[in-house]
């Protein structure tokens, strides 16, 4: 079963900043939050991952509540090359039984 | 700079044939995993291996075997394969045995469809 929540599909106007939600609420201490993304026909692909500190990188940065029970990414200046479904899981160790699921993801559709 | 590659793109095949879906990836990694997509579904686990020779079910192991004889290679096997077996195939890999933090590469999915 997934651990996340997500919305099935956002809006965001091209030039502003993209929001994705993510409810993780029975989220462990060992577990990682990471965001994913598929483009049509394509596998998907790593954008960023944090544990319990607010993450940046070239690509989004990435909002972790001090509960860790929810997180948000952010696409700062969506482009139309941003539409695409977006994933939310969390990682942990082997240990743990990880099998890394994911769910249905959010489909973001960035318009002109 | 290919990392994760899935034998075939497209394949059709008949009910009731037997069906190999390989992928092999060059990272050295030691888990590797094989999803489905369906639209409406997301990515769902079928199997997963954290080593040569070991193999854990995911959420829907039913309809499907693996192997994984070595470490670059992990194979997907649809016994008899079904038309509710047509679907997306996703295989990933990431380095372990704490993947935690390491990427998870994916490959560019096989496209089957049983008629």
């Amino acid at each position: 079963d997934a651990k996340t929540t997500q919305p099935p599909s956002m809006d965001c106007a091209e030039g502003r900043a993209a929001n994705l939600p993510c409810n993780h609420s029975t989220i462990s201490g060992n577990e990682y939050v990471y965001w994913y993304r598929q483009i049509h026909s394509q596998g998907p692909q790593y954008i960023i991952h944090g544990l319990k500190n607010n993450e940046t990188n070239e690509m989004a940065s990435l909002i972790i509540t001090e509960d860790r029970k929810s997180s948000t990414l952010i696409l700062p200046h969506a482009t139309l090359r941003d539409t695409a479904v977006y994933y939310c899981i969390v990682r942990g160790t082997m240990e743990y039984g990880n099998k890394l699921v994911f769910g249905a993801g959010t489909i973001l559709r960035v318009k002109s | 700079d290919v990392k994760v590659t899935q034998s075939s793109r497209y394949l059709v095949k008949r009910t009731g044939e037997k069906v190999f879906l390989e992928c092999v990836q060059d990272m050295d990694h030691e888990n590797m995993f094989w999803y489905r997509q369906d639209p409406g579904l997301g990515l769902r686990l079928i199997y997963f291996s954290y080593d040569v020779k070991m193999k854990e079910k995911g959420d829907i192991p039913e309809g499907y075997s693996v192997s994984r004889e070595k470490k670059e290679r992990f194979s997907l096997i649809l016994e008899s394969a079904s038309t509710n077996q047509t679907s997306m195939y996703l295989c990933a890999s990431v380095s372990g045995p704490d993947y935690r933090t390491g990427e998870l590469f994916f490959g560019e999915g096989s496209r089957l469809t049983v008629l």
